[in-house]
C-alpha cells in the first residue's frame, strides 16, 4: 500500500471549513484513497473515498489532486463534535480487506 | 438504522483467564473484522471474514482464534490472557468485504 502522509495535529474554529491534507506520492493507479475518523474512545467511522474524481457525501467532500499525490479532506462548516482524529488510508480496491491505521491528523475544533 | 452491535461493552478478566468477544453485523452485512486498539495506540487490524470463512488475517496472537457463524455474528475467543492484551476491540461489518466499513462501539477489556 502507498505510504500516506498527514500532519500530526490541527485546529479549526468552530464553523469555518476544516481542510485536512494527505500526502500519497507513491500511490498507484488502481490504489483508492479512503478517509477514517475516530471520535475519542469510539469505533471508527467511515467517511468518504475516491479513486481520482472529487468526491462529496452529506458529511465531507473529498478533493483528490490531478496527479493523485495528494489530497484534500474538507470539512465545510466543522462543529465541535467534528473533533477526532482523521485517518488517510490508501487501498486498492481488491486487495484484501485490511484498513491500516496510523498517522492521522488529530484535529480540534475550537469554540 | 441498524448498528454493529458488540458484547460486552466492558470486561474484566484476570491474567490466564479466557475471554469472548461477540459481534453482530449489520443486517445483510457478510463480511466482519476486529480490530484492537491498545491504549493511545492506532486500531490494529486482526482478523476478518467473509461468508463464514476467514478472509484475512493480520497481526492476531496465536492465543486468539475467531470464527463468523451462519447467522454472520462472529465471535473473538481470546485465551491465556496477558495483560497487554487490555485494548478496546472493535467490530466492523461491510457488505461484499468493501472497505466502507460500519464500526461497532467496541468491548474494552481490561486483564488485571
Amino acid at each position: 500500500d502507498a505510504k500516506t502522509t498527514q500532519p500530526p495535529s490541527m485546529d479549526c474554529a468552530e464553523g469555518r471549513a476544516a481542510n485536512l491534507p494527505c500526502n500519497h506520492s507513491t500511490i498507484s493507479g488502481n490504489e483508492y484513497v479512503y478517509w477514517y475518523r475516530q471520535i475519542h474512545s469510539q469505533g471508527p467511522q467511515y467517511i468518504i473515498h475516491g479513486l481520482k474524481n472529487n468526491e462529496t457525501n452529506e458529511m465531507a467532500s473529498l478533493i483528490i489532486t490531478e496527479d493523485r499525490k495528494s489530497s484534500t479532506l474538507i470539512l465545510p462548516h466543522a462543529t465541535l463534535r467534528d473533533t477526532a482524529v482523521y485517518y488517510c488510508i490508501v487501498r486498492p480496491l481488491n486487495a484484501g480487506n485490511m484498513l491500516t491505521f496510523g498517522g492521522g491528523t488529530r484535529l480540534m475544533v475550537k469554540p | 438504522a441498524a448498528g454493529v452491535i458488540q458484547s460486552p461493552r466492558h470486561l474484566i478478566k484476570e491474567k490466564r483467564e479466557t475471554a469472548t468477544l461477540k459481534c453482530y453485523p449489520i443486517p445483510r452485512h457478510d463480511t466482519v473484522y476486529w480490530y484492537q486498539q491498545g491504549p493511545g495506540q492506532d486500531p490494529q487490524f486482526l482478523i476478518s471474514f467473509y461468508e463464514k470463512m476467514q478472509s484475512d488475517k493480520g497481526s492476531i496472537p496465536d492465543r486468539f482464534s475467531a470464527q463468523q457463524f451462519s447467522d454472520y455474528h462472529s465471535e473473538l475467543n481470546m485465551s491465556s490472557l496477558e495483560l497487554g492484551d487490555s485494548a478496546l476491540y472493535f467490530c466492523a461489518s461491510s457488505l461484499g468485504g468493501g472497505l466502507g466499513y460500519t464500526f461497532g462501539s467496541g468491548t474494552r477489556l481490561t486483564v488485571v
